[in-house]
């Protein structure tokens, strides 16, 4: 069965330094979606992507967040510069459709420190 | 603000025995609601999805409530297992100039004893 990717699984990083989380989508999917979890709390939505464009975004993802399809098959989220509180686990979902149900990838934990 | 609640916070329950879990919404304006199990260090997976105009959904011992009026939902979980210890999370979608706007709600913890 077809599923979501997502590299690194962990990464950790030094406040103020730049981050790319990859995600590989289900392939026939047209839809792409960022989330994040920060340890005990509930997910939180990011930013929605299609047709090479972001379709929506939440207040949290604001100008050292981009999202990027650089190819035909990786969904990336970038952060320019972290700081201590984008310690989260983020993770990658898609979608056939708008509406349809979103797949959730394993996810990559961030840690800024 | 969209918001999305849910209770119990956490349950324990025995092997075998049933539980509902719930969950009651102001997102508006309202497109779909959807019950997701998330393992412990995993990515949600979808158990049900429901739009304004369904009522009832099932996914095998899973079935999901929705009363649009009350804006409520329940999760059912029959003769419940040990596999099914895990974060039980109600989503409900707003339609906003044609993109979903999903609001989570903060998952009730379910631990299955054996």
């Amino acid at each position: 069965e077809p599923e979501v990717t997502q590299t690194p699984s962990h990464q950790v990083t030094q406040m103020g330094q730049e981050v790319i989380l990859r995600c590989v989508p289900i392939s026939n999917h047209l839809y792409f979606y960022w989330y994040r979890q920060i340890l005990g709390q509930k997910v939180e939505f990011l930013v929605s992507f299609y047709n090479n464009e972001i379709s929506e975004k939440s207040e949290i993802f604001d100008d050292q967040f981009s999202v990027e399809r650089p190819d035909g098959s990786n969904f990336t989220l970038k952060i320019r510069s972290t700081k201590l509180e984008d310690s989260a686990m983020y993770f990658c979902a898609s979608s056939p459709g708008a509406g349809g149900t979103q797949y959730f990838g394993p996810g990559t934990r961030l840690l800024v420190l | 603000k969209n918001q999305v609640e849910q209770s119990p916070q956490s349950l324990i329950i025995l092997e075998g025995k049933n539980c509902t879990l719930q969950c009651n919404y102001t997102v508006s304006p309202f497109s779909n609601l959807r019950w997701y199990k998330q393992d412990t260090g995993r990515g949600p997976v979808s158990l049900t999805i429901m739009t304004f105009s369904e009522n009832t959904k099932s996914n095998g011992r899973y079935t999901a409530t929705l009363d649009a009026d009350t804006k409520q939902s329940s999760l059912h979980i029959t003769a419940s297992q040990l596999s099914d210890s895990a974060s039980y999370i109600c989503v409900v979608s707003a339609l906003s100039g044609g993109s979903y706007i999903p609001t989570f709600g903060r998952g009730t913890s379910l631990i299955v004893h054996p």
